[in-house]
């Protein structure tokens, strides 16, 4: 079965300091892989997404991921926190087959910002 | 540009009553999906509708049961709730002729389902 894994629960970071959120996906068909973030009592807000070519992409609010197909890891990364970015940080895959639309969540990590 | 949004924002039940949550896509969707996310968990897929009919469904028993209107609109209901059902339900829509298809979904705020 497909699963996300994101390894870490709970990050603590300095405001301005980079970041890295890691996610891996299991090996399986062509990964359209997602990320969103989740301030606390909210619904869930998509960062950015990677269905196919270039392997870094780019998305809201500064962040951007890196697909690397060797490693079924699709990391998040920013290159300086801002106290607003305190949240709940979720991957999320589906496939390419067809029919294949549910997504699959990691258990998220939760980002703290040090002012 | 109104996003997704859905109602209540919480409800409170008890064990063996039934409840309706209540989902409005994003302007331009036409595909709903509903998941459940517990505390301290990610969210899991529970099913999705598209031209009013259950399309996929994830591994949930059939007290969990979901409705389409023809403006796209949905409803979840669960019937004999279990105190295990206490979670934040999140809809979420995608638009079949969109860009991202249906995997690009956008979620909604999310109704907090207490069961005492």
């Amino acid at each position: 079965a497909q699963s996300v894994t994101q390894p870490d629960i709970h990050i603590t970071v300095s405001e301005g300091a980079s970041l890295e959120l890691r996610c891996n996906y299991s090996y399986g068909a062509t990964p359209y892989l997602f990320w969103y973030v989740q301030s606390p009592g909210q619904g869930l807000q998509l960062l950015l997404k990677y269905f196919s070519g270039d392997t870094l992409v780019q998305g809201i609010k500064g962040f951007e991921a890196e697909f690397k197909r060797s490693q079924s890891s699709f990391n998040l990364r920013k290159p300086s926190v801002h106290w607003s970015d305190a949240a709940e940080y979720f991957c999320a895959r589906t496939y390419s087959g067809a029919g294949s639309y549910q997504l699959t969540f990691g258990k998220g990590t939760k980002l703290s910002v040090i002012p | 540009d109104a996003g997704v949004t859905q109602s209540p924002t919480h409800l409170i039940k008890t064990r063996g009553q039934q409840v309706t949550l209540r989902c409005s896509p994003k302007s331009g969707h036409d595909t709903v999906s509903w998941y459940q996310q517990a505390l301290g968990q990610g969210p899991q897929f529970i099913f999705q509708y598209y031209e009013e009919e259950e399309r996929q469904r994830g591994n949930f028993p059939d007290r969990f049961s979901g409705h389409q209107f023809p403006n796209y609109s949905s409803e979840l209901n669960v019937n004999a709730l279990l105190l295990g059902d206490s979670a934040l339900y999140l809809c979420a829509s995608s638009g079949l002729r969109l860009a991202g298809g249906l995997r690009e979904q956008y979620f909604g705020p999310g109704t907090r389902l207490t069961v005492t």
